[in-house]
């Protein structure tokens, strides 16, 4: 158990459809980090908070956005999905960027 | 741009003989490189990792081999066992502060076959 907390597990919803990931990260982590896994593909860094503000920013689409609260856990929050955006979803947390990232089991995404 | 590189897509070793797992980078800002091992339907678990100031580190069955001038790490485990089949994920950071993160690669299956 990585202690990083990853809500739904598993979501499966409809072309076009609106769907909200969340993200308690580890006790004690200011930095916050989104990826995807697509089919085949390695872990897209999307992008990362750090003590509530965005600090990088990676393949993330206009569609996709993410915020992190004061109580410093994350939602992920992607909008007219596409059914190319099924996908693993990954959260990962860290005290300071750069350093070693602790990653959460992830949420399933099907877009049927 | 791809700026983390595991070429090979996946790798077969017998139970006991030594895995060799290689990864290349392009960026010379990286300074701190670490490796990820999945199973499937899991997160990716910590391994090992390396700062640049080192060419070596190792812990139990597994050691990271950082070569810089090469810009090229692997990460060799020895003796292999069957429950070391799983997917291993290179990484890379360039320490810039707060606005660092980890670049990785696409991975790598490797198989151990009893």
């Amino acid at each position: 158990d990585s202690g990083v907390t990853q809500t739904p597990k598993h979501l499966i919803t409809a072309t076009g459809q609106r769907v909200t990931l969340r993200c308690s990260p580890r006790s004690g982590d200011l930095s916050v980090y989104w990826y995807q896994q697509s089919l085949d593909q390695g872990l897209q860094f999307l992008i990362q908070y750090y003590n509530g503000e965005e600090r990088a920013k990676g393949n993330i689409l206009e569609r996709f956005s993410a915020q992190q609260f004061p109580d410093l856990h994350s939602e992920l929050n992607l909008s007219s999905l596409e059914l190319g955006d099924s996908a693993l979803y990954f959260c990962a947390s860290s005290v300071v960027a750069g350093n070693t990232i602790y990653f959460g089991e992830g949420s399933w995404l099907t877009v049927v | 741009d791809q700026q983390v590189k595991q070429n090979s897509p996946s790798l077969s070793v017998q139970e006991g003989r030594i895995s060799i797992l290689n990864c290349d980078y392009t960026n010379s800002m990286f300074d701190y490189f670490l490796w990820y091992k999945k199973y499937p339907a899991e997160g990716p678990t910590f391994l090992i990792s390396i700062s640049s100031i080192k060419d070596k580190n190792e812990d139990g069955r597994f050691t990271v081999f950082l070569n810089k001038s090469a810009k090229h790490l692997s990460l060799h485990i020895v003796p292999s066992q069957p429950g070391d089949s799983a997917v291993y994920f290179c990484a890379a950071s360039a320490k810039s502060g707060a606005n660092s993160k980890l670049t990785f690669g696409k991975g790598i299956t490797l198989s151990v076959r009893p």
